[in-house]
């Protein structure tokens, strides 16, 4: 199974671009990378899903390389709100492979 | 109009005691799922159901049971608790996880502390 791992922490200031990257060395071709943000108190809710090369939505972008071993999360332009978990989740579908990685605490200072 | 609802948020019992939690959700999805999450924040898949067949059933006690009446619903019943069973229950659904991978939602979690 893919193991992940993340930094524990970071800290960044509004307005600021932050990168947060997974690695997970084991990924199986038939996974797909998914990663979620929790804020304290509620649950995981979803951000962005990419399988190969980038993908952007209106809060994320998504950069695998050609390798698929990490991945990166991008955050344009944080503010104090984006203070929150981020979990990276390799994910196979019915295969079962469901596995998050610990999640890095990211904290945005003013 | 919760999509992925939760019952009790709190709980708090004994050891030895038997407990039920509930989940709905009313977004027509096909699959569910129980995670838990403990005091470091890992957070752990335990069960999925897809149209209310067990389709992931990772090393969790056998103390524990899942129980999908329809594919709307599935409770997780706890027997004999532990102390080490304290930590957070999040149900999730998606989408046909047989299909393809869908994006999950998460319910608001169960506070569950074993005294």
């Amino acid at each position: 199974l893919a193991k992940t791992t993340q930094p524990i922490s970071m800290d960044s200031y509004e307005g600021q671009e932050v990168n947060i990257t997974c690695s997970h060395n084991n990924i199986a071709t038939n996974d797909y990378i998914t990663w979620y943000q929790q804020f304290p108190s509620q649950g995981p809710r979803f951000i962005i899903q990419g399988y190969k090369t980038k993908v952007t939505n209106e809060v994320a972008s998504l950069f695998i390389p050609a390798d698929r071993k990490s991945s990166t999360l991008s955050l344009p332009r944080v503010s104090l709100s984006d203070t929150a978990v981020y979990y990276c989740l390799v994910q196979g579908g019915s295969q079962g492979n469901l596995i998050f990685g610990k999640g890095t605490k990211l904290s945005v200072k003013p | 109009d919760t999509a992925v609802s939760q019952t009790p948020k709190y709980l708090v019992t004994q050891m030895g005691n038997d407990k039920s939690i509930k989940c709905e959700q009313n977004l027509g999805h096909d699959t569910m799922y129980w995670y838990k999450q403990d005091s470091k924040k890992f957070l752990k898949i335990m069960f999925s159901y897809n149209n209310k067949e067990l389709i992931i059933n990772e090393t969790v006690p056998n103390r524990f049971s899942p129980k999908s009446p329809d594919k709307a619903h599935l409770n997780l019943h706890i027997n004999s608790l532990e102390l080490g069973d304290s930590a957070v229950y999040f149900c999730a659904s998606s989408q046909d996880a047989l299909a393809g991978v869908y994006e999950q939602y998460f319910g608001p979690g169960t506070r569950l502390t074993v005294t």
